[in-house]
């Protein structure tokens, strides 16, 4: 059963805290993506990464960055959090024309 | 219809009736992805259609896709309780690499 394990769920921080965002795959990937889901706005694609230390920006990486090293864990930072990244993160990872999709980080910045 | 400036469109039906939804996109794509989402769960794949495809089934699903004017619609017969939940449309690339989202449909589903 393919999974894609994000840690942790729920989370709270303060502005201007950093904050990491952690994703695993066990299915071997090489692909995997950091999306934010805001209500009515769809999935907005941050990063991919193709592989180890192979990353690229999505559509809105500012205020991201990406950690990729090993093909199996796929992080998230935020450094100096801001209340408008308050948001649901989705990590992803793909395997042929599919994307299987983790449970969400909902993050909180207050 | 998903995608352009449209927000989160949300339809709600009696169980047992037929649902359509509408998909729009504006770039050039040769997969459209329809993904189902689950409150406070991740988006999972139902079905795929290629551009060299006009239908695709899938049990009481139905996909179709119209690449000359860009859009797509998922249809779904004799909807029950449990198809609940926000469905969208995905387009990528020829590379599969870069899926991109619409905004969704809210689909309810009551007895």
């Amino acid at each position: 059963d393919m999974k894609v394990t994000q840690m942790p769920r729920y989370l709270i921080k303060r502005m201007g805290e950093n904050v990491l965002l952690e994703c695993g795959q066990d299915m071997s990937h090489e692909t995997m993506y950091w999306y934010r889901q805001d209500p009515g706005l769809g999935l907005q694609l941050i990063y991919i990464s193709y592989d180890v230390d192979s990353n690229s920006e999505g559509d809105i990486p500012k205020g991201y960055r990406v950690s990729r090293k090993k093909r199996e864990h796929f992080s998230l930072i935020l450094d100096s959090a801001k209340t408008n990244q308050t948001s649901v993160y989705f990590c992803a990872s793909r395997a042929g024309t599919e994307v299987f999709f983790g449970k969400g980080t909902r993050l909180t910045v207050v | 219809s998903q995608w352009g400036e449209e927000n989160l469109q949300a339809l709600s039906i009696q169980e047992g009736e037929d649902v359509t939804m509408n998909c729009s996109y504006k770039t050039y794509t040769t997969v459209v992805h329809w993904y189902r989402q689950d409150s406070g769960r991740g988006p999972a794949l139902i079905i795929l259609i290629r551009s060299n495809e006009r239908e695709k089934r899938s049990g009481r699903l139905r996909a179709t896709l119209d690449t000359s004017s860009q859009s797509s619609s998922l249809s779904i017969t004799a909807a029950q309780c449990e198809d609940t939940a926000v469905y969208f449309c995905a387009t990528s690339s020829s590379s599969f690499s870069k899926l991109v989202f619409g905004q969704g449909t809210s689909l309810s589903v009551v007895p």
